[in-house]
């Protein structure tokens, strides 16, 4: 079956930017999907990507797909302190959504 | 605010207990859906309901059950047969009217705890 793979854990600086990767087998889906976690609370999304699209960039968030590679990324610019969550990579849609284990995202001062 | 609403946010249950967590969205959305999340794991799903009195299996529904007798709302039971339920219930929804687009609303979350 499908299988989303993500690194479990990404330190930067405080004004540096962030890159999330997230690896899969499947090549099917129509959507890709960033989604972010703060703690105790439920999954928010952030942004997403059509299956047909490079890049997409919204405000400090920049996308990029890889189809050949199978490989995704989520680049945060300037990252703050407020950014620190848990980022979920999910590909599908509907009930066939599938999630990555998430990358926790940690920024320091 | 549309949005969706879980409660209660922390459950204690009992060896051999029931116990059902609510789920209420007024976002009008179709589907429903019941996800577990457990430390270092992606989402799995639990079950998943796309019109009223009508629901579907997930990956892991031994020991839970669900009804959906109002498009507004989808419990989620927590039985005794479910042997390991302390984890993270997260209850979603989508608007199948927006085509091909199924991204996801959450709710806040219910930390299930067995004492």
């Amino acid at each position: 079956g499908e299988d989303v793979e993500q690194s479990l854990f990404l330190s930067v600086r405080e004004g540096d930017s962030s890159v999330i990767n997230c690896t899969y087998t499947d090549s099917s889906s129509t959507y890709l999907y960033w989604y972010k976690q703060e703690p105790g609370a439920g999954l928010q999304l952030l942004t997403y990507i059509f299956s047909n699209m490079d890049m997409k960039q919204d405000q400090r968030l920049t996308v990029l797909l890889n189809k050949k590679d199978k490989h995704l990324s989520l680049r945060i610019a300037d990252t703050q302190t407020g950014d620190s969550a848990i980022y979920f990579c999910a590909l599908g849609g509907g009930f066939k959504t599938i999630f990555g284990a998430g990358t926790r995202l940690f920024v320091k001062a | 605010d549309g949005g969706i609403t879980q409660s209660p946010k922390y459950l204690f249950r009992k060896e051999g207990q029931n116990v059902t967590l609510s789920c209420e969205q007024n976002l009008n959305h179709d589907a429903m859906y019941w996800y577990r999340q457990d430390p270092g794991q992606g989402l799995r799903l639990i079950y998943y309901s796309q019109i009223v009195n009508d629901f579907q299996k997930g990956d892991i529904a031994e020991g839970y059950s669900v009804s959906r007798e109002k498009k507004e709302s989808f419990p989620l039971t927590v039985t005794s047969a479910q042997k390991n339920p302390t984890a993270f219930y997260l209850c979603a929804s989508t608007d199948l009217d927006r085509g091909d687009f199924y991204g996801y609303t959450f709710g806040s979350g219910t930390r299930l705890t067995v004492v």
